[in-house]
This record gives structure tokens, C-alpha cells and sequence, in this order.
């Protein structure tokens, strides 16, 4: 099992860009999870989606965030236009909810905005 | 997250110490994970605790869940420099719903 895939690792970007994480589930796995992780507010959840479905966004800070799953093996956040207090550690987690199964975090994105 | 808080946020224990972590709501916590993470990477999943009064042990880390389901502590038994990391306490609010939030983190450091 590959684990949940994250990529870019790394990304640095000019204030006003638009920005794409993108992630990978685990396959099997009925559930996403999106969370921003800052050492000011630690890692909050921005997103959760079921069967490809999202079900809250109540996390997601602006309309500058978006985020979709057009498959049940990928989705992706994205962020336009991009500011530097976005910046951040991404992460993407997904699991098998309702079976007892804990969430996997992939190895998150980097977001650096200038 | 304020709704999950744990404590203490930084600990520095000498090698071969036992060591406690705790997380505390003031809601009832539905499936109760514990994770640690090394800087830079994922966060590993240690254990999940579902039962009030449950408790699960993994090599020198154990984990409890108390009967009211709004605690949980994270015991290391003779610590190693291997145990250092942040950990992390995370938990869905509402029964029913898979909206997990997590802690703060605990910032742990074990000197050699």
C-alpha cells in the first residue's frame, strides 16, 4: 500500500498566484480530510468529503479556498488568489469511516507565499 | 483546536522516564485517536480508543479513555530518544459525524 500521496512536497509562490495541492487517497478508503497545520492555530480542519461528496466546508477560511473530488482517487485543494498568511502545511488524510478504520495523513505540502 | 486541549504543550524528560500526556474536552469525545509527528513529515497513527474506561497498550505506549468519554491520557514507560515528536490527540464531537478535529500537540524531547 503506496499511503496517501501528496504532492507537490514543496511549494513557493508570489502573493496573488493560484496555488493546486493535490491528493492521492488510499484506495478502499470512502472518506478525504483536508487540514491546514500553522504553530499559531495547529491543525484545523478545513474540508471533509464522503463518497466523493463534500460534507462540511465550515473550516474552509475564505472563498479563496476551493476544494474538489471529481474521483474517489483524487482531489484537490486549491487557492486563488493566494496570500502569505496562507502559508502552511497541507495535509490530506482519507480513510474508511464507519469501519473503525483511523484517518492516514499523507506527508503534506508546504506552502510558502511571498 | 480550543475544543480539544492538551497538555502539556512541551515536555523535556531524561531518558528512561515515565511520562504522561493528556487530552481533555469538555464534550464527549467520539473516537479518540492518538498520533505523533516528527517535523517535517505525516502524522503516524498510534492508537484509537472508542469505549469509555477503554485502554490499549502498543510496546511502552499506553493509552485511556475515561468512563465519561471526555479524557484521555497517553502514558511512555521509560522513555527513548525515539519517543521524541509532537503529539497529537484528535477526536469527532458529534456522534455520528467523521468531522475530526485535533489538539494543539504536545512538543516532546527525551535527552540521551
Amino acid at each position: 500500500d503506496a499511503g496517501v500521496i501528496q504532492s507537490p512536497r514543496h511549494e513557493v509562490t508570489e502573493m496573488g498566484q493560484e496555488v493546486t495541492l493535490r491528493c492521492k487517497p488510499i484506495s478502499g478508503h470512502n472518506s478525504l480530510f483536508w487540514y491546514r497545520q500553522t504553530m499559531m492555530r495547529g491543525l484545523e480542519l478545513l474540508i471533509y468529503f464522503n463518497n466523493n461528496v463534500p460534507i462540511d466546508d465550515s473550516g474552509m477560511p475564505e472563498d479563496r479556498f476551493s476544494a474538489k473530488m471529481p474521483n474517489a482517487s483524487f482531489s484537490t485543494l486549491k487557492i486563488q488568489p493566494s496570500e502569505p498568511r496562507d502559508s502552511a502545511v497541507y495535509f490530506c488524510a482519507s480513510s474508511l469511516v464507519g469501519g473503525g478504520s483511523p484517518l492516514h495523513f499523507g506527508n503534506g505540502t508546504r506552502l510558502t507565499v511571498t | 483546536s480550543q475544543e480539544l486541549e492538551q497538555s502539556p504543550q512541551s515536555l523535556i524528560v531524561q531518558e528512561g522516564k515515565n511520562l504522561t500526556i493528556n487530552c481533555t474536552s469538555s464534550k464527549t469525545l467520539y473516537g479518540l485517536y492518538w498520533y505523533k509527528q516528527k517535523y517535517g513529515e505525516g502524522l503516524i497513527f498510534l492508537m484509537m480508543l472508542q469505549k469509555g474506561g477503554e485502554e490499549k497498550s502498543h510496546e511502552k505506549i499506553t493509552a485511556k479513555l475515561d468512563e465519561k468519554k471526555q479524557q484521555s491520557s497517553l502514558h511512555i514507560t521509560a522513555s527513548q530518544p525515539s519517543h521524541a515528536g509532537i503529539y497529537l490527540c484528535g477526536a469527532a464531537l458529534t456522534s455520528g459525524t467523521y468531522k475530526y478535529i485535533f489538539g494543539t500537540g504536545t512538543r516532546l524531547k527525551v535527552l540521551a
